[in-house]
């Protein structure tokens, strides 16, 4: 099977812009979830999507969101985007069901001048 | 709510050698996992290892085993026979049972393999 794929790899915005990273999880699986990665914070769980659905979600302000499609792709929007939004940015699948185990994509570096 | 705690910020080992590395969670569930992750360079995260809070045998894969000591809250990693390749963050993660999919993450220990 493949992996967990995310696009883009690496993005360069300014602030105030705003930016859609995309995330394919593993096939058959059904439960996406975000992380943000940085120096200071350590990672972070943004939210997790199943079958459409915002199932969880962490201590973000409303800038950060998402959403998930009928095929389980799922896209996460940050919108008027501040230097500390830069992170890695990691895509995690999970069947969602009985499976716990999180599989994680190669991650989107975000960087905000 | 939950935490987990990695006290050893950087580690080495020879290769060749054993090396433990330490986790501690805290927690009031009887039910969840414990992962190992590894983070290579190429910032791809890897899983290593996971744990069932309700099985009592420690988890093995291959080259890397843990030690699971439930009431005592600590979740430690062993590698043996080190390799190069090893050299990674790692870092240990926590994670409810049931819907909650949020893992709680330690903040990594960098270990470096030692030609």
């Amino acid at each position: 099977k493949a992996g967990v794929t995310q696009t883009p790899r690496y993005l360069i915005k300014t602030r105030g812009q705003q930016v859609t990273l995309s995330c394919s999880p593993i096939s058959g699986h059904r439960s996406v979830s975000w992380y943000q990665q940085t120096p200071g914070q350590g990672l972070q769980f943004l939210f997790e999507y199943f079958s459409e659905t915002q199932r969880n979600k962490g201590n973000f302000p409303g800038r950060f969101s998402g959403r998930q499609f009928s095929n389980s792709r799922s896209e996460m929007n940050v919108s008027t985007l501040e230097l500390g939004d830069s992170a890695l940015y990691l895509c995690a699948s999970s069947s969602g069901l009985t499976q716990e185990t999180q599989y994680f994509g190669p991650g989107t570096r975000l960087l905000v001048l | 709510a939950q935490t987990v705690t990695q006290s050893q910020p950087e580690m080495s080992v020879q290769e060749a050698e054993t090396v433990t590395l330490s986790c501690t969670y805290d927690t009031s569930e009887s039910d969840y996992y414990l992962f190992w992750y590894k983070q290579p360079p190429s910032r791809q995260m890897i899983l290593v290892i996971r744990q069932e809070a309700y099985k009592q045998q420690n988890a093995t894969e291959n080259r890397f085993s843990v030690n699971f000591q439930k009431a005592a809250k600590s979740f430690s990693l062993k590698i043996s026979d080190s390799q190069l390749g090893d050299a990674a963050m790692y870092f240990c993660a926590y994670l409810n049972a049931g819907n909650n999919r949020k893992l709680i993450w330690g903040l990594g220990t960098s270990l470096g393999v030692n030609p």
